[in-house]
């Protein structure tokens, strides 16, 4: 699975969007980029992938850059609830093998 | 309500016994995994299962052991545990395998060797 780069840590403000970067620049045609999301004390939770097009669902939107290098993940109106630590993964979409890394801790702050 | 349950919140143990630490699940769900979290590292895969006595290895299985007899149950075992094996360990489940299955978690067991 192709390695991904994000920054350890970002701030946002409680009601503002959260824009959380992700550089996957040795990801392979046929690899998916997922997002996953870590709050304290709880197990990872699944938050939106994509291939090539953007994806919105009712959690988050995933930007993907037209050579497919880096990617977004926004979340439209970030609440206090938001605060997690959160996971860019690329992997195949039937893989088992999920390299979570060391992610994005997001403080979102009233 | 899903449930994933693990044998133990907090474990210390010495250098060289022979750990076990226990995950059960009650969702039927056909695939089990095993991981490590440690600051700055994220979680890392060390083994998965994909059904009853089958084993996968992750990223980081040197070390370790598993063992799946019953469906609902997926063991963990340190041979011979070694103080770099300190940690913080992670069961999951999930119904297919496909990382766009949710994975339900387990508390954690935070394993500690002197």
């Amino acid at each position: 699975d192709a390695k991904t780069t994000q920054p350890p840590s970002m701030d946002c403000a409680e009601g503002r969007a959260a824009n959380l970067p992700c550089n996957h620049s040795t990801i392979s045609g046929n690899e998916y980029v997922y997002w996953y999301r870590q709050i304290h004390s709880q197990g990872p939770q699944y938050i939106i992938h994509g291939l090539k097009n953007n994806e919105t669902n009712e959690m988050a939107s995933l930007i993907i850059t037209e050579d497919r290098k880096s990617s977004t993940l926004i979340l439209p109106h970030a609440t206090l609830r938001d605060t997690a630590v959160y996971y860019c993964i690329v992997a195949y979409t039937g893989g088992f093998k999920t390299i979570f890394g060391a992610g994005t801790r997001l403080f979102v702050k009233a | 309500d899903v449930k994933v349950t693990q044998s133990s919140r907090y474990l210390v143990k010495r250098t060289g016994e022979k750990v076990f630490l226990e995950c059960v699940q009650d969702m039927d769900h056909e695939n089990m995994f095993w991981y490590r979290q440690d600051p700055g590292l994220g979680l890392r895969l060390i083994y998965f299962s994909y059904d009853v006595k089958m084993k996968e290895k992750g990223d980081i299985p040197e070390g370790y052991s598993v063992s799946r007899e019953k469906k609902e149950r997926f063991s963990l075992i340190l041979e011979s545990a070694s103080t770099n094996q300190t940690s913080m360990y992670l069961c999951a489940s999930s119904l297919s395998g496909k990382l766009t299955d949710t994975q339900y978690f387990g508390p954690g067991t935070r394993l500690t060797v002197l």
